[in-house]
């Protein structure tokens, strides 16, 4: 099986510019999470969907936002952006409802200027 | 708002040593305890993990001691090599289904 990918893999914006990043999970996951991970604040929870619907979401503005397709392909957008996202987006994906075992992709890493 | 604390940041460690990093967490609401670990360009890739009712769990020369009373666990890596040179991050996942994360260790193996 092929592992999570994410695209793209690096990505360079100015500030106030907005972002997508895009995370495709294995295949026959539909629980989809996103982290933020950088050196100061260490790896954050962003939010998580299941199945389309977002179940869990973390302490970030309202700038972060996501979404799950049909497929369980996820996206995320980051609007208004300001120097402090630039930083590793990470997306894991789980096989069942509970979330335990996630699987991470390589992230996308994202520099803001 | 940090449920996990992680130490130490960092350590350094000769091969064939054993290397010790705890985790210590604040409220009893929690069902499952993993650690992951982290190369350089890489996604956090899961190692092991525990639920509160095991106090020990071994897998190779890697084994999560947990203590439900003092709140804390710890991942042993035993006979340690170059190769575990990596970051390894301990979490919490409460119900909800949210995994928290520790701060992170920067294991380094000399040879």
């Amino acid at each position: 099986k092929a592992g999570v990918t994410q695209t793209p893999r690096y990505l360079i914006k100015t500030r106030g510019q907005q972002v997508t990043l895009s995370c495709s999970p294995i295949s026959g996951h539909r629980s989809v999470s996103w982290y933020q991970q950088t050196p100061g604040q260490g790896l954050q929870f962003l939010f998580e969907y299941f199945s389309e619907t977002q179940r869990n979401k973390g302490n970030f503005p309202g700038r972060f936002s996501g979404r799950q397709f049909s497929n369980s392909r996820s996206e995320m957008n980051v609007s208004t952006l300001e120097l402090g996202d630039s930083a590793l987006y990470l997306c894991a994906s789980s096989s069942d409802s509970t979330q335990e075992t996630q699987y991470f992709g390589p992230g996308t890493r994202l520099l803001v200027l | 708002q940090q449920q996990v604390k992680q130490s130490p940041q960092s350590l350094i460690v000769q091969k064939g040593g054993i290397s010790i990093i705890n985790c210590a967490y604040e409220n009893t609401a929690f069902d499952y305890f993993p650690w992951y670990q982290q190369f350089p360009g890489k996604g956090p890739a899961l190692l092991i993990a525990i639920r509160p009712d095991v106090s020990e769990k071994k897998e190779g020369r890697f084994t999560i001691s947990f203590n439900k009373s003092a709140k804390q666990f710890s991942l042993h890596i035993m006979d340690s090599q170059p190769g575990d040179s990596a970051t390894y991050f301990c979490a919490i996942k409460a119900a909800g289904n949210k995994l928290t994360f520790g701060g992170g260790t920067r294991v380094l193996v000399k040879p």
